[in-house]
């Protein structure tokens, strides 16, 4: 069945540095990959989203490429805020259901 | 521009005790969802409706009942609670049945059962 696997945390960055959370998939279809983002207390905001192999999501400086070779959506930022303190998680849709990563706890210090 | 609306935000059972879990969504979209997320354990399908008059169970259906009351609501009921249901209830929709359309999500109702 469909799965996704995501790069175990907790994560801990000083600002500015960079940031990669991997996250591989197992799908039979072609699905679409997101990344979601939760904050204290509230629910999962979408962050970005890639629909085809190659496609590139972007917003607010993370970027994901969909690469069907190697299976993979992994997340990048160049340089992290404080803000940017959150749990992270990828998540595939294929029909018409989501299957989630178990989520990466991020926490960058100043 | 409200989304997915989740009551209640906070409740508090006592074992063996029945409660109702509300959502609704203003987007018109088909298909909505329950989940519930539990440290380390990411987030578990417990029903999906993918469209009005439909429901089918997902991974965690054991010990809960939904009704998909109309295209806008999607309720979830716990006949009777267990400790292992407290959680974190995520209620979510969907345009769906495309692969492309993301999810939204509800704010979460935390539930203690004691």
């Amino acid at each position: 069945g469909d799965s996704v696997t995501q790069m175990e945390g907790p994560v801990t960055l000083s600002e500015e540095a960079f940031l990669t959370i991997n996250c591989t998939y197992t799908a039979t279809g072609y699905p679409s990959l997101f990344w979601y983002v939760q904050y204290p207390g509230e629910g999962l905001q979408l962050l970005l989203k890639a629909t085809k192999a190659d496609d590139k999501g972007s917003n607010k400086g993370f970027e994901a490429t969909y690469r069907k070779e190697t299976t993979s959506f992994h997340l990048e930022k160049g340089s992290v805020q404080v803000s940017d303190s959150a749990v992270y998680f990828c998540a595939l849709s294929d029909r018409d259901q989501f299957y989630f990563g178990t989520g990466t706890s991020l926490t960058v210090i100043p | 521009n409200a989304g997915v609306t989740q009551t209640p935000k906070f409740q508090v059972l006592k074992t063996g005790q029945s409660m109702t879990l509300q959502c609704a969504q203003d987007m018109n979209h088909n298909s909505m969802y329950w989940y519930r997320q539990d440290p380390g354990m990411g987030l578990r399908l417990i029903y999906y409706s993918a469209s009005e008059g439909t429901t089918d169970k997902g991974e965690v259906p054991n010990g809960y009942n939904v009704s998909r009351l109309n295209k806008r609501e999607f309720s979830l009921r716990l006949e009777s609670a267990a400790p292992s249901q407290t959680s974190v209830y995520f209620c979510a929709s969907s345009r769906a049945s495309t692969v492309h359309s993301e999810a939204f999500f509800g704010q979460g109702t935390r539930l203690t059962v004691v």
